[in-house]
Order: C-alpha cells, then structure tokens, then sequence
C-alpha cells in the first residue's frame, strides 16, 4: 500500500499571504490528522478530521483551518500568515483514529 | 503544562547494546500509548504501541514496558544498529483511536556508536 503523501514538499511564501497544504492518506483510511511541528513546541496537533467532519481541534487559531473529502484526502488551509508558522507540517492517517500514520509532511517557511 | 516528557534530549549507545528510551506523562487518562522514530526531514515512522490494560508489548528488537502508577513508560531497543541512529517521540492519547489527537514528548535524540 502507498503511504501517507504530502505535497508540496517545500513552499515559501511571505507574511499577509494565505497557504494550502494538501494530504492524501493510506488508502482505506478514513482518519486525517494534522500536525505543526516547530523546534520550540515539537510536534503540536491541529486538528482531525473523519468522514469529512472535524471531529476534534487543537489550540490553534481560527487561521488554522482544515476540510476533507469524500475520497478522505485532506487539506489544510493558513490564512494571513506570520513568521511563527514557519513549521514542518505533519499529515497522519489512520483507520479509525487509532495508530496514526504520517506523511513526509511539508515545510513552510514564512519570510 | 507539558503532559508528556522525554527528559533526556539525547542518548548514546554503542552498538550492541541495549538503549532505554524513557517517558513520563501526567494526565492519568491516557490510555494509549505509541513510539515514533524520526530522520530528518521525514515524517514520524510508527514503532511500536500498548494500550494502557498491557504492562508490555514486544515487537522485534522493540519493547515498550508501561508503569501506569508511575506514568511513567520505556522503549528498549536490543540489539541496537546503527540504522536506530534517529529522534524517538513517545506519544499518548486519551482515547485510543486518538480522536483527540496525539500529545507528543519532545523527543530523544539517540546516537548509536560503532
């Protein structure tokens, strides 16, 4: 089975500006799960989502926004970015929510 | 208010030997329990789990041991290989299934000398 994927790998975008991410799980997997993961705060979750509802958030701004797919792919939405969400962020699917398995995750530099 | 601890930023072993990865939680609610292994520049690979009904689950050269009334969990790696050289997050969740999502440790740097 393919893994977890991400795209893009990398992006660079500039303060004010808004960013999507994209995830698409392990077939089969209907859980996606969304991490920041900074080296002050380590890995920190955003949110989860599960037959295209958000079933729990974490303590993220309303910046921080998510949806998903009939098809379970996943996508993560940053509107008016800061230099602060400079981050790797992490996609993780699983069955039911149960063990998660992550993306190579994408890297967003914020200048 | 950090729930899960790795004390140890970094660990090294020799070859050979046994490395102990040890984590520490305070939310008494956690019942699941998961390692992850890191390169840079990569996602987290999935380990190893127990639930918090086991005291210890074995997989391979991988065992994690739980002490739920110390909250305290280890990872044991025997033999270690070179190719264990990576960051380990301990991870927990209260509902198993994570629909909370994953409260992660810091993580351990461990470095495996020839």
């Amino acid at each position: 089975k393919a893994g977890v994927t991400q795209t893009p790998r990398y992006l660079i975008k500039t303060r004010g500006q808004q960013v999507t991410l994209s995830c698409s799980p392990i077939s089969g997997h209907r859980s996606v799960s969304w991490y920041q993961q900074t080296p002050g705060q380590g890995l920190q979750f955003l949110f989860e989502y599960f037959s295209e509802t958000q079933r729990n958030k974490g303590n993220f701004p309303g910046r921080f926004s998510g949806r998903q797919f009939s098809n379970s792919r996943s996508e993560m939405n940053v509107s008016t970015l800061e230099l602060g969400d400079s981050a790797l962020y992490l996609c993780a699917s699983s069955l039911d929510a149960d063990t998660q398995y992550f993306g190579p995750g994408t890297r967003l530099t914020v200048l | 208010d950090q729930q899960v601890k790795q004390n140890s930023p970094s660990l090294s072993v020799q070859e050979g030997r046994i490395s102990i990865l040890n984590c520490d939680y305070t939310n008494s609610m956690f019942d699941y329990f998961l390692w992850y292994k890191k390169y840079p520049a990569e996602g987290p690979t999935f380990l190893i789990s127990i639930s918090s009904i086991k005291d210890k689950n074995e997989d391979g050269r991988f065992t994690v041991f739980l002490n739920k009334s110390a909250k305290h969990l280890s990872l044991h790696i025997v033999p270690s290989q070179p190719g264990d050289s990576a960051v380990y997050f301990c991870a927990a969740s209260v509902i198993r299934g994570g629909a909370d999502g994953l409260t992660f440790g810091k993580g351990t740097h461990l470095i495996i000398q020839p």
